[in-house]
């Protein structure tokens, strides 16, 4: 059936450090890619998504990247803030159904 | 503009028992799924209802049903309460197109906190 697949599960980075996050997904008809971000006691948030026509999207600090070919996806944080401690999840869809990943918890280290 | 409201925040159930939840979506979003959230599970798709009609269905059992109102606003009804129902509930909108074109963007709710004992 159709998997998302998150790696790592949990990740501690120096504040400023970068963090990177990576996915890679089953179907390969999927064509939208978003991120969520949950902080504790709130539901998942849009940080950032991309679509399948697209190689690379920045938003300030966060990108993220899609390689169709090998059906891998990843998100990138640069120079790490404390508030982007949280739990990220990745996710793919194609219209009629959206996976998730499993999630990855980001620990920003003073 | 308001986002998703879930209702209640809070609930505690004993085995057995039944439980409905509501989501109220963003203004014109027609549709909403329902995601059970565990630790060790992460996110867990239940279903998406689209225009009062059940569009998608994950792997639950029956004592996991939803509907849809005319209004959009969706519950979801959990009968016979197991232990391992505990989880955080979260509802998802979004305008709810369908097939590849349409725009699949999900706005979370707060969730709501289910606890069985």
């Amino acid at each position: 059936g159709e998997n998302v697949e998150q790696h790592p599960s949990t990740l501690s980075v120096q504040e400023g450090d970068s963090a990177v996050i990576k996915c890679t997904y089953s179907d390969s008809a999927s064509n939208y890619f978003p991120w969520y971000k949950q902080e504790l006691g709130k539901g998942p948030q849009l940080i950032i998504d991309i679509r399948s026509n697209v190689g690379e999207k920045k938003d300030q600090r966060i990108a993220v990247t899609l390689n169709k070919t090998a059906k891998h996806f990843s998100l990138h944080i640069t120079e790490t803030q404390p508030e982007d401690s949280a739990v990220y999840f990745c996710a793919a869809s194609k219209g009629d159904k959206i996976i998730f990943g499993k999630g990855t918890r980001l620990h920003i280290l003073p | 503009k308001a986002g998703v409201t879930q209702t209640p925040r809070y609930l505690i159930k004993t085995r057995g028992q039944q439980v409905t939840l509501s989501c109220s979506p963003i203004s014109g979003h027609r549709s909403v799924s329902w995601y059970q959230q565990t630790p060790g599970q992460g996110l867990q798709f239940l279903f998406e209802y689209f225009s009062e009609t059940q569009r998608n269905k994950g792997n639950f059992p029956g004592r996991f049903s939803g509907r849809q109102f005319s209004n959009s606003r969706s519950e979801m009804n959990v009968s016979t309460l197991e232990l391992g129902d505990s989880a955080l509930y979260l509802c998802a909108s979004s305008l709810g197109g369908q097939g590849r074109s349409g725009n699949n963007e999900q706005f979370f709710g707060p969730g709501t906190r289910l606890t069985v004992l």
